[in-house]
């Protein structure tokens, strides 16, 4: 069964400070991930997407991917209320179908 | 440029009763996809279609559900008869390939309430 696994937090970050979101993957053929950001009764949003072992920057978001551990991370900047949003993680598999994860609540206190 | 389009954006109706979801993904897209999503299961790929062809329903949870896309810029999701577990937000996303330069793009969803 492949899988990705997040915690469903609510994951608590003051303002300004570093949210980190963290996700694991079971397949180990999944060669692509992305993170979608999905506020409340919306659609998700692509924020990012991975596949090369390292870190990936755009603007205040930094994507990190560690293939030998199966881990994949979300690290936001500065963090602003308006972060406030659950952010999906998927990986893509062999068959470019994505597995999502149930999604992390970040909630970003002024 | 316009995004995936969905309608209706809520729809409320009665056990037993049909309901159609439609889509129009971004002009030129290739492929399509169907999702449900509820708090108890998070994000369900029910089927996609590539080049208006159906690749892969082995999400669809059973046969009350259906699925078409008679062109490249319609498709419907079919539920009949509908159940009050059907009831979930639907979203349709499209994207132009697969793979990781081509994100998937998600309109804004259905959200169907079966009474």
């Amino acid at each position: 069964q492949k899988e990705v696994e997040q915690n469903s937090g609510p994951l608590s970050v003051p303002e300004g400070a570093i949210a980190s979101l963290n996700c694991t993957y079971s397949d180990r053929g999944s060669q692509s991930f992305f993170w979608y950001r999905q506020y409340s009764g919306k659609s998700p949003e692509l924020i990012m997407s991975i596949y090369s072992n390292g870190d990936k920057e755009d603007g205040r978001f930094t994507a990190q991917l560690n293939k030998a551990s199966q881990y994949v991370s979300l690290l936001i900047r500065d963090s602003q209320p308006s972060d406030s949003a659950t952010y999906l993680c998927a990986g893509e598999d062999s068959n470019y179908q994505l597995i999502w994860g149930a999604g992390t609540k970040l909630i970003i206190k002024p | 440029d316009a995004g995936v389009i969905q309608s209706p954006r809520h729809e409320v109706t009665e056990m037993g009763q049909e309901v159609t979801l439609r889509c129009k993904p971004i002009s030129g897209h290739d492929y399509l996809f169907w999702y449900r999503q509820t708090m108890m299961r998070g994000l369900e790929l029910l089927i996609y279609f590539n080049n208006n062809v159906p690749i892969d329903d082995s999400g669809m949870p059973e046969d009350r559900f259906s699925a078409k896309m008679p062109n490249a810029s319609f498709s419907t999701l079919k539920i009949q008869p509908s159940e009050p577990r059907d009831s979930a937000v639907y979203f349709c996303a499209s994207s132009l390939n697969r793979g990781l330069d081509q994100p998937q793009h998600f309109g804004d969803g259905t959200r169907l309430s079966i009474l």
